[in-house]
């Protein structure tokens, strides 16, 4: 079945360094969409890559979708305390609407 | 309502009893969604609903899971005869069809 692999499964930074998070999928997804999942909390939609190659940024969020449709990356520009969380991607190989496929998670820590 | 809503909250059982989770999804979402997560992991995928039938099933874990979801609306979760590796939360999601899930805040279950 469809694997979706994450990494690093923890990063450490202090306030105010760049955080990245890799995402890889076994097989082609037809999308790809990444969560922030707070401490205590659920897991909160952040956005949706669907076409090859393409690149959506929100504020200091930067999301990629790989050429090949197999990978992701999320890259935060200038962490901030309110970063801290769970960092999920989650692929489909369907139409979308079934069940996604969702990585391991990173889990962000950041040091004052 | 204004967003995807569970019942219980919390749930304390004894090893052998069955539980019913519920779920309320956004009023107007086809799908529906059920996932597991144990603590600081990952979401596993338990079954998707569209409207009220279920197309997929795969990712129950046992016999001892079942769902159901009626006038394409609320959804329960049944665990019959819990054992102490279901202690987990449960988390629904609910979507329009395409793109984004919304997820409840979840049933943290603990089996004795």
């Amino acid at each position: 079945g469809q694997q979706v692999m994450q990494i690093p499964q923890y990063q450490h930074v202090q306030e105010g360094e760049d955080f990245t998070t890799y995402c890889n999928s076994s097989t082609t997804l037809s999308n790809i969409q990444w969560y922030k999942q707070r401490p205590g909390g659920h897991p909160v939609f952040l956005i949706q890559l669907v076409k090859s190659g393409e690149v959506k940024k929100q504020k200091r969020l930067t999301f990629q979708f790989g050429e090949a449709k197999k990978n992701s990356s999320l890259h935060i520009t200038a962490t901030q305390t309110t970063d801290v969380g769970t960092y999920f991607c989650a692929g489909s190989s369907g139409g979308g609407a079934d069940g996604l496929t969702f990585g391991k998670g990173t889990h962000l820590i950041i040091q004052p | 309502g204004a967003g995807v809503s569970q019942s219980p909250s919390n749930k304390v059982t004894e090893k052998g009893k069955d539980v019913e989770l519920r779920c309320d999804p956004i009023s107007g979402h086809t799908a529906l969604y059920w996932y597991r997560q144990s603590l600081g992991q990952g979401l596993e995928f338990l079954i998707y609903f569209q409207g009220n039938s279920a197309p997929d099933k795969s990712g129950l874990p046992s016999d001892r899971f079942s769902a159901e979801r009626t006038g394409g609306s609320v959804s329960t979760l049944t665990i019959q005869r819990t054992q102490q590796e279901d202690s987990a939360v449960y988390l629904c999601a609910s979507s329009p069809g395409l793109g984004a899930q919304y997820f409840g805040p979840g049933t943290r279950l603990l089996v004795l």
